[in-house]
């Protein structure tokens, strides 16, 4: 089955020290997305590419950056992940073309101690 | 700043009824709206969506309605079903060179027997 995989499942780091979340997809989605959620918050997007092009949110910290290195992957490099960046990280993928709906996957929940 | 807002946390719903969630935004610029369903420990899943120029979509038991005057949104469900109980997110769309999802907070259904 085509499908979106997010590794681990769940992460734990220790405050200060760089973590990395994957995200692969084998639907050949031309866009991936990473959403960031903490509890009972709406998901809030943090960044997406659009094939190789790169697009921050405004918002999104420097903290936060990411790597495609090919159409199947995507990884969320935290660089020195704070205890507010403990949250569920969403990756998903689209097509990239208007109304069509995102595939996610089932998340990292992600404990910074 | 909120664009798009489920203010009920919670709604619960007898086995059989009609469950009703809604949602407002208000950003004028969006183009689709969509319903996501999420169980714990997975991602959200794809149900419904409605393009900004239609004021209803429907989908077996499932229902969306678009007020564009009242920025307002709803998901119709009959009848509701125990597999209902989930968490649902609104969703609103912005096409920006690629599709930009914003999310509601989400409310947690719960059917009873």
């Amino acid at each position: 089955d085509a499908m979106v995989i997010q590794n681990p499942r769940y992460q734990v780091t220790q405050f200060g020290k760089p973590v990395t979340l994957s995200c692969s997809q084998t639907l050949n989605h031309n866009v991936m997305y990473w959403y960031q959620q903490k509890s009972s918050q709406a998901p809030k997007l943090l960044f997406h590419y659009y094939d190789k092009d790169f697009n921050n949110e405004a918002d999104t910290p420097d903290n936060f950056q990411s790597r495609r290195p090919n159409t199947s992957f995507c990884f969320l490099d935290i660089r020195s992940p704070g205890l507010g960046d403990a949250a569920m990280y969403l990756c998903a993928t689209s097509r990239g073309g208007q109304g069509l709906a995102y595939t996610f996957g089932s998340g990292t929940r992600l404990t910074v101690v | 700043d909120q664009q798009v807002k489920q203010n009920s946390p919670s709604l619960s719903v007898q086995e059989g009824r009609i469950s009703i969630l809604n949602c407002d935004y208000t950003n004028s610029m969006f183009d689709y709206f969509l319903w996501y369903k999420k169980y714990p420990a997975e991602g959200p899943t794809f149900l419904i969506s409605i393009s900004s120029i239609k004021d209803k979509n429907e989908d077996g038991r499932f229902t969306v309605f678009l007020n564009k005057s009242a920025k307002h949104l709803s998901l119709h469900i009959v009848p509701s079903q125990p597999g209902d109980s989930a968490v649902y997110f609104c969703a609103a769309s912005l096409f920006q060179g690629a599709q930009k999802l914003v999310f509601g907070q989400g409310t947690r259904l719960t059917i009873n027997p």
